[in-house]
């Protein structure tokens, strides 16, 4: 089975804060990302890695940073957390996209409170 | 712009009262349309991948189908435990892998 495993179910953090969201994948994927979710806006894209030390923007990067230096390991870094970028966090992986689509496949989701 | 739009927002029905949920889809080239299930605090469950218009895949009570413009998923019967959201995604034309989601479909099966 696939395996995506984010570190922290659950973090309360102040205001100001740095935060690290860690996730490791064990299925050698190629692709990484990370998502929020919030009700009423659905899944959107942070940003996402297509190769170690890669990294592209998605649709709501501003505010958050990530890190790919291994190929298993992707973090979502909150350089200055504000009240605003309370969520649950999503990491995924997939294999690269080629003809036909890919699966990617999530975590279990890091709830984050900023306080 | 590509846009994914699943409807109802929300359903509830009976035990044994089967139902689809809709997933529209605005985007050229589709490399894949892909349906997720997700319980209440936890990350999305893979379910489905379809591919071209006339694809149909199955898993217990779930059917989902694939049109140029829609998707359908299916309950046949459904049963308390299918009680969840249902997002749909669909895969643009990019070698990215990237996805983009609808609002999700949220199910609620009443014994």
């Amino acid at each position: 089975d696939v395996k995506v495993t984010q570190s922290s179910r659950y973090l309360v953090k102040r205001t100001g804060e740095k935060v690290f969201l860690e996730c490791v994948q064990d299925m050698d994927h190629e692709n990484m990302f990370w998502y929020r979710q919030d009700p009423g806006l659905g899944l959107r894209l942070i940003y996402f890695s297509y190769d170690v030390k890669m990294k592209e923007k998605g649709d709501i990067p501003e505010g958050y940073s990530v890190s790919r230096e291994k190929k298993e390991r992707f973090s979502l870094i909150l350089e200055s957390a504000s009240t605003n970028q309370t969520s649950m966090y999503l990491c995924a992986s997939s294999e690269p996209g080629g003809f036909s689509g890919n699966t990617i496949y999530f975590g279990e989701g890091s709830w984050l409170t900023v306080v | 712009e590509d846009q994914v739009t699943q409807s109802p927002e929300a359903l509830r029905l009976q035990e044994g009262e089967s139902s689809s949920l809709n997933c529209s889809y605005t985007v050229s080239g589709l490399r894949g349309l892909f349906w997720y299930r997700q319980d209440p605090g936890k990350g999305p469950e893979f379910l489905f991948t379809l591919y071209s218009a006339g694809e149909e895949k199955e898993k217990e009570r779930l059917k989902a189908t694939l049109t140029k413009k829609e998707s359908f998923l299916h309950i046949t019967a459904p049963k308390p435990e299918d009680s969840a959201t249902y997002l749909c995604a669909v895969q643009p034309p990019s070698n990215t892998g990237k996805l983009i989601f609808g609002q999700g479909t949220t199910l609620q099966v009443k014994p």
